[in-house]
């Protein structure tokens, strides 16, 4: 597998409940970020991990929202008492940390749905 | 606060006609500014531009970065109704050495190619 895996691809949950998301990296690439996309709006960065640890957060993510590496290969994204308005496709992408003509490689990305 | 803006935001043609997306960046330590192509799922890359004036090309497909005026275009040319997507650019900014940082995006432009 030479892509970026997300699991699962679809999620409704009821409002309060919480959820937590993978995403599994391409192998060689040391770095990961998630990303949140609402309809009409381009990706909205969340979070990034170089190997395990967590480099950046965005001031925009609430306490609700965590996120580990706890191997530096996969990562989780966890989301706490889901509100409705945490409805939105979230996004993963790995790359290297050196010089890449590429890029960053996106996942198919988790649809989640707040009821 | 990094910014990333995409003109026009929804762009409707015929196949066969030739069209110009737009793109400014106001990023901060800038490095690379990235062109993505999203269909209903993950964004896939079209081209990472780093060089001021150098144009590049893939088919239909090109783009220049302008870092003086902090702008990009993409052109598509001889469109075909499979360029109908969501084109997102998004800057990256230098985080130490050869390593790239985060991806900030642009809202993105609708593109609808009608036969």
């Amino acid at each position: 597998d030479t892509g970026v895996s997300q699991d699962p691809r679809h999620k409704i949950t009821k409002r309060g409940q919480n959820v937590t998301f993978r995403c599994d990296p391409i192998s060689e690439h040391n770095r990961l970020y998630w990303y949140r996309q609402t309809l009409g709006q381009g990706p909205e960065f969340l979070t990034y991990f170089q190997n395990e640890a967590q480099l950046e957060k965005s001031r925009l993510l609430s306490d609700r929202f965590s996120a580990e590496r706890p191997k530096g290969s996969f990562s989780t994204l966890e989301i706490q008492r889901t509100e409705q308005g945490d409805s939105a496709m979230y996004l993963c992408a790995s790359s290297f940390t050196g010089t890449s003509s590429r890029g960053y490689t996106f996942g198919s990305g988790t649809r989640l749905t707040v009821v | 606060e990094d910014k990333v803006v995409q003109s026009p935001l929804s762009l409707v043609v015929h196949e066969g006609d030739t069209v110009t997306l737009n793109c400014s960046y106001e990023v901060t330590n800038f490095r690379s500014l990235l062109w993505y192509k999203q269909e209903k799922k993950a964004p896939t890359f079209l081209f990472m531009l780093t060089s001021s004036g150098i144009e590049k090309k893939s088919g239909r497909l090109s783009s220049i970065l302008d870092k003086k005026e902090l702008f990009s275009i993409l052109n598509i040319t001889a469109t075909q109704t499979g360029d109908s997507a969501i084109y997102l650019c998004a800057g990256t900014l230098n985080a130490g050495g050869t390593s790239y940082g985060k991806l900030t995006f642009g809202q993105g432009t609708i593109l609808t190619v009608h036969p």
